[in-house]
């Protein structure tokens, strides 16, 4: 079983609209979470950070379950310039160790 | 530009040869990473320095792999004897030292290798 999983992309969205990212991850010691913005051949960059209580950043909202071993992403008010892969990621140990989910890629058209 | 650099940017070997890929962290940063991204797939964890000791090395990262940082600053990934399995992204990330576990590595462009 992969350390982090994604919802398969990808997903073809107008504009405007709201859509969901699911993640799990599969070491109960994960201690941080993220996700991270890659547009199309460019490098991963960090999007927000994924708190228990939850936590929003303008039209994003990320939900963390440990319990369930499971994070979310919503984007709501979809922009084209939302298109890219977003990635789920967890930490392992003390110094930062990201592992990455495979990504789910989002496509925002007119 | 202060970001973190990477060279070569692009890299086309035969099978057989040996590559070595350098990395240049932001400057007050002291951990250092590499990642190997293929097409479809998120960024794998290879190996993390912190200063100039090598702390953890991934099982992907096989007897072919070598990484330095030598004085703790810029960073080498060796791969000798190229296989057409090593073809992927390269990349480099690197981020402060600081009590909270923030989560932000800053990546570099990476270094894409075709191996034919």
């Amino acid at each position: 079983r992969k350390e982090v999983e994604q919802d398969p992309g990808p997903f073809n969205v107008p504009e405007g609209a709201t859509v969901a990212f699911n993640c799990t991850y599969s070491n109960s010691a994960s201690q941080s979470f993220f996700w991270y913005r890659q547009d199309c051949r460019k490098e991963p960059k960090l999007l927000m950070s994924v708190y228990s209580s939850g936590n929003e950043d303008g039209r994003f909202t990320a939900q963390l379950n440990r319990a369930s071993q499971y994070i979310s992403l919503l984007i709501r008010d979809s922009k084209l310039s939302d298109s890219a892969t977003y990635l789920c990621v967890v930490t392992l140990g003390g110094y930062n160790k990201l592992i990455f989910g495979a990504g789910t890629r989002l496509a925002v058209h007119p | 530009d202060t970001g973190v650099s990477q060279d070569p940017r692009h890299k086309i070997t035969k099978r057989g040869q040996n590559v070595t890929f350098r990395c240049d962290p932001i400057s007050e940063h002291n951990r250092l990473y590499w990642y190997r991204q293929t097409l479809g797939q998120g960024p794998e964890f290879l190996t993390y320095f912190q200063n100039e000791a090598q702390l953890e090395k991934s099982r992907l990262l096989s007897d072919r792999f070598s990484a330095e940082r030598p004085k703790g600053s810029f960073s080498t990934l060796e791969i000798q004897r190229t296989e057409q399995g090593d073809s992927a992204m390269y990349l480099c990330a690197s981020s402060l030292l600081a009590g909270e576990n923030t989560g932000e590595l800053f990546f570099g462009e990476g270094s894409r290798l075709t191996v034919l």
